[in-house]
C-alpha cells in the first residue's frame, strides 16, 4: 500500500493564488521528498526535508514537516500556469531502501 | 550531462509475452530504482539496485526481475505479460540510495493487449 496520502486529490486555483497541498505518513521516515510530474513525463525531484528539519525553502516553494503528526505541506505560492501537475510526496521507511510515493495531487493553474 | 534515458519510449505487447526495459542513470550515479505507475497513480517502487548487487524489492510477481551492469545501467524484465502489467514504467537513479534526491526518466510507456 501507498505509504503516503495526499489531499487534496485536486486542486485548481487562479494563477498568482497559492497552492498548499498535504501528504500524511504512517510510519517513522529518514526524509521526505516532493516531486512534480507533467502529464506523461517522469518526475522531477523538488525539495527534500529531512526529519530532523521542520521547514524549507526553494524559490516559491516552501515544505514543512511536522514529524509527531506525520504530516508534511508543500506551499506554491504566487502560483503559475506553467505550475500546473501533479506533485507527490515521497518517503523513505526508517530501516528500509524503499522510496513510496503517496497518491498526488493533481492541480490546475488557470491563467 | 545527460539525464536518465530510457528505452523504448513506446511498447505494445499481447499477454504472454515477455519484454525488457532499458535505463541509462545519470553518469556517476551508481544506484538505478524502478517504479509502475498505473494511470492517475504514484508510483510504484519494483526494484532497487546499487553497485550491481538488488537493494531492495517491491510487493511484485517473481514475473518481474531486473539487473544492472558494471557501466550502472539497467534492465527490467517482465515475463508472462498480463493486461494489468499495462502501465509507464520508470526508472531513476542517484549517486547511492533512495535517501537522496532521484533523477527520472520520462518512462516507457508499455500498452498490452
Amino acid at each position: 500500500s501507498q505509504q503516503g496520502e495526499e489531499d487534496p486529490q485536486a486542486l485548481s486555483i487562479q494563477e498568482g493564488e497559492n497552492a498548499t497541498m498535504n501528504c500524511s505518513y504512517k510510519t517513522s521516515i529518514n526524509n521526505l521528498q516532493w516531486y512534480r510530474q507533467n502529464s506523461g513525463r517522469g518526475l522531477v525531484h523538488l525539495i527534500l526535508i529531512r526529519s530532523n528539519e521542520r521547514e524549507k525553502h526553494s524559490g516559491r516553494l516552501r515544505v514543512t514537516l511536522d514529524t509527531s503528526k506525520k504530516s508534511s505541506s508543500l506551499l506554491i505560492t504566487a502560483s503559475r500556469a506553467a505550475d500546473t501537475a501533479s506533485y507527490f510526496c515521497a518517503t523513505v521507511f526508517q530501516g528500509t531502501d524503499k522510496l513510496i510515493f503517496g497518491t498526488g495531487t493533481r492541480l490546475q493553474v488557470f491563467p | 550531462d545527460a539525464g536518465v534515458t530510457q528505452s523504448p519510449t513506446h511498447l505494445i505487447k499481447t499477454r504472454g509475452q515477455h519484454v525488457t526495459l532499458r535505463c541509462s542513470p545519470i553518469s556517476g550515479h551508481k544506484s538505478v530504482s524502478w517504479y509502475q505507475q498505473v494511470l492517475g497513480q504514484g508510483p510504484q517502487f519494483i526494484f532497487q539496485y546499487y553497485e550491481k548487487e538488488e537493494r531492495g524489492r517491491g510487493n511484485f510477481p517473481d514475473r518481474f526481475s531486473a539487473r544492472q551492469f558494471p557501466n550502472y545501467s539497467s534492465e527490467l524484465n517482465v515475463n508472462a505479460l498480463l493486461l494489468g502489467d499495462s502501465a509507464l514504467y520508470l526508472c531513476a537513479s542517484s549517486l547511492w540510495d533512495n535517501n537522496q534526491p532521484q533523477h527520472f526518466g520520462d518512462g516507457t510507456r508499455l500498452s498490452i493487449l
